[in-house]
């Protein structure tokens, strides 16, 4: 069992309409959980970062949530664009002594006109 | 574009062969970690160099090795390839090893393993 679950694995909307997608993790010590926007073929790009004492980050239409007591994000888009079309990665951070990174698998979001 | 670039952008190689992947990191960073993404699937990580030092990895067997340079540059090598090593390698840079700071993610190489 991955420690970082996406929901939906995929999901198609249309233009305009809005959208939230889940992510539970299981690791620990918790440091930092990011939410990043993958377009195809290319590396990741950051949307927002949140630490334990945060529980709601925004970056334009993007607002993240963080429950660190039940262990789940979500990232809600707001009014959809056709360039939304992607796929969104939850990624949780943990320092035990040494640095590790967990990424999940990704909600791929298509969006359409 | 997030200042972190790759080398090269695509490669073929066969069963058995080795590779070395290359990084630049954005100015300033001193941290990069090294991923592998399968098509379809979220980035594996690798391991992270800090300083020149191995500071975490995860499960990659000891064919995956890496280096950091006074630069901070980096290379990936991987030994003996194999069919499933065929993903896209991405390396990311960070100004600290152990801030919230946004990872900067370069573009990728392609390696294919026939």
């Amino acid at each position: 069992k991955n420690q970082v679950e996406q929901s939906p694995q995929s999901l198609i909307i249309l233009e305009g309409k809005n959208c939230t997608l889940q992510c539970n993790y299981t690791v620990s010590p918790f440091s930092n959980l990011r939410w990043y926007k993958q377009d195809t073929g290319r590396g990741p790009v950051s949307l927002t970062i949140m630490t334990f004492s945060e529980n709601t980050k925004s970056n334009g239409r993007y607002t993240a949530t963080l429950d660190a007591d039940t262990k789940q994000s979500s990232l809600h888009i707001t009014a959809s664009q056709l360039s939304d079309s992607a796929s969104y990665i939850c990624v949780v951070s943990v320092n035990t002594g040494g640095f590790k990174t967990i990424f999940g698998a990704g909600t791929r979001l298509f969006v359409k006109a | 574009e997030t200042g972190v670039t790759q080398s090269p952008t695509h490669l073929i190689k066969t069963r058995g062969q080795q590779v070395t992947l290359r990084c630049s990191s954005q100015s300033g960073h001193n941290t990069v970690s090294w991923y592998q993404q399968a098509l379809g699937q979220g980035p594996q990580f690798i391991f992270q160099y800090y300083r020149e030092e191995e500071n975490g990895r995860g499960n990659f067997p000891p064919r995956f090795s890496g280096l950091q340079f006074p630069n901070y540059s980096s290379e990936l090598n991987v030994n003996a390839l194999e069919l499933d090593d065929s993903a896209l390698y991405l390396c990311a840079s960070s100004p600290r090893v152990s801030s919230p700071d946004t990872q900067y993610f370069g573009p990728g190489t392609r390696l294919t393993v026939l």
